[in-house]
This record gives structure tokens, sequence and C-alpha cells, in this order.
């Protein structure tokens, strides 16, 4: 079954403690990206990444970082969490092949920092 | 900077009614528009699209939405609501060049209650 799929579902932490949220698909895409979404201001996006190795910013990327290492996989790491990173969190991925396609979201990863 | 609007936070209808959300976005190249909802604790569902072509589209669940270049609208129609359709419902935009063209930028979102 093609699907973005995303680790963990849930996560509560602690200001400052270094976390890393997984985003895998198996639909071969290049495109990837991750949006957090807040009550009141929709899903703004973070990162993106056209391909292996290659990431840019999004709209809101301070305090975030990720990677691209593999074509299935693209990390969001906060290296050290704020109480105002908790948000839901979600990953899409799209193909490239043939002009611009439509992104499919993972289920979200709701973030809690404490 | 693109933008897309949605005018309304919050509607209820009862079941059975038509609906319409409306969405607003800003002028620019030739969007590529999409509707996605999310129910309650779930992630986001593609509804329909709207590339280029016809611009009265037709997506899942009985969903439809046109393409209004002159008011740069894309508002989201269903004859008839069913309790199922309680969620909330996403206008997205995508436009531009290069990378920029695949950076979707969201609405604000419309929830969608539905009246027994």
């Amino acid at each position: 079954e093609a699907q973005v799929t995303q680790n963990p579902r849930y996560l509560i932490t602690v200001t400052g403690k270094k976390l890393t949220v997984t985003c895998s698909q198996n639909m071969n895409h290049e495109y990837m990206s991750w949006y957090r979404q807040d009550p009141g201001l929709g899903l703004r996006q973070i990162y993106y990444s056209m391909n292996v190795e290659v990431t840019d910013k999004g709209d809101v990327p301070e305090g975030y970082k990720v990677s691209r290492k593999e074509k299935r996989n693209f990390p969001l790491i906060l290296e050290s969490p704020s109480p105002n990173q908790t948000s839901l969190y979600f990953c899409a991925s799209s193909s490239l092949a043939g002009g611009y396609d439509t992104q499919y979201f993972g289920p979200g990863t709701r973030l809690t920092v404490l | 900077a693109q933008s897309v609007t949605q005018p309304d936070i919050h509607i209820t209808v009862s079941e059975g009614a038509s609906l319409e959300l409306r969405c607003n976005y800003s002028y620019g190249a030739t969007p590529y528009l999409f509707w996605y909802v999310q129910s309650p604790g779930q992630g986001l569902q593609l509804l329909l699209k709207y590339f280029s072509g016809d611009t009265l589209v037709q997506g899942i669940k009985g969903f439809e939405a046109e393409f209004k270049r002159s008011q740069s609208s894309f508002n989201l129609r269903k004859p008839s609501v069913h309790w199922s359709d309680a969620a909330e419902y996403f206008c997205a935009r995508s436009g531009g060049s290069g990378a920029g063209s695949y950076q979707l930028t969201f609405g604000k979102g419309t929830k969608l209650s539905v009246i027994p």
C-alpha cells in the first residue's frame, strides 16, 4: 500500500531534550516536506526536499533541522525543543516526474514540549 | 507571497442540506488548487484538485469544486451533507516557479459541523 508513515505518532518531551520525528514514504517520491499545524493558523511549511541531499527552508524553519540521506526518509530534528514547538506535525511527499503532482500526507505526529 | 483565504472559520449545516465552503486565492500564475479534509484525530485526505482544463472538478465523497479565475475562487460544494462529513476542510494552492511551485500554501481551515 502506498503510504507516508511517521513515528512516533504522539510524543511528550521536555524543553531542551533533542528529538527526531521520522518520516518514510514507499512511493519513490522525490519531493518531501514537513508542515506544522496550529489552531487558527492552518498548516505551515517547515522544510522541504527536492531530492536526496537537497533541502531548503519553508516558511517557519527556525528551531528545526532536516536531512535527506535516502530518498525514502526525511527526518525532522528538534535539537533543543521549546514549548512553542508544541504542535501537530505532518510529513508529505510528492512525485516530481512529469511536473507537479499531488502531495500525500502522513498521519501526523502530535508533539508536546513541557 | 501566495495566500489562501477561507472566510468561514466554522459552518453548521443540517444533515441533507447543501454545502458550500468558500476559498479565495491570491492572484498569480495559474495556480494548482486543492481541497483537503481532516477528520478529528486524522491526517489530511485529498478531496479534489484543479490543475487545468474543466473548471468544475469532481472529487471523492460526492464533493465538487469550481475554479473561477475572475473571482480568484475555488469553492467546495456538496448537494447533500452526511453526518460523516463533519470535519475540518482546508483549501490549498501551489504555483510559482522552480521549487516554489511545489510548496503548498494552506488556508486556515473551515470547521464543518453537521446537525442530525
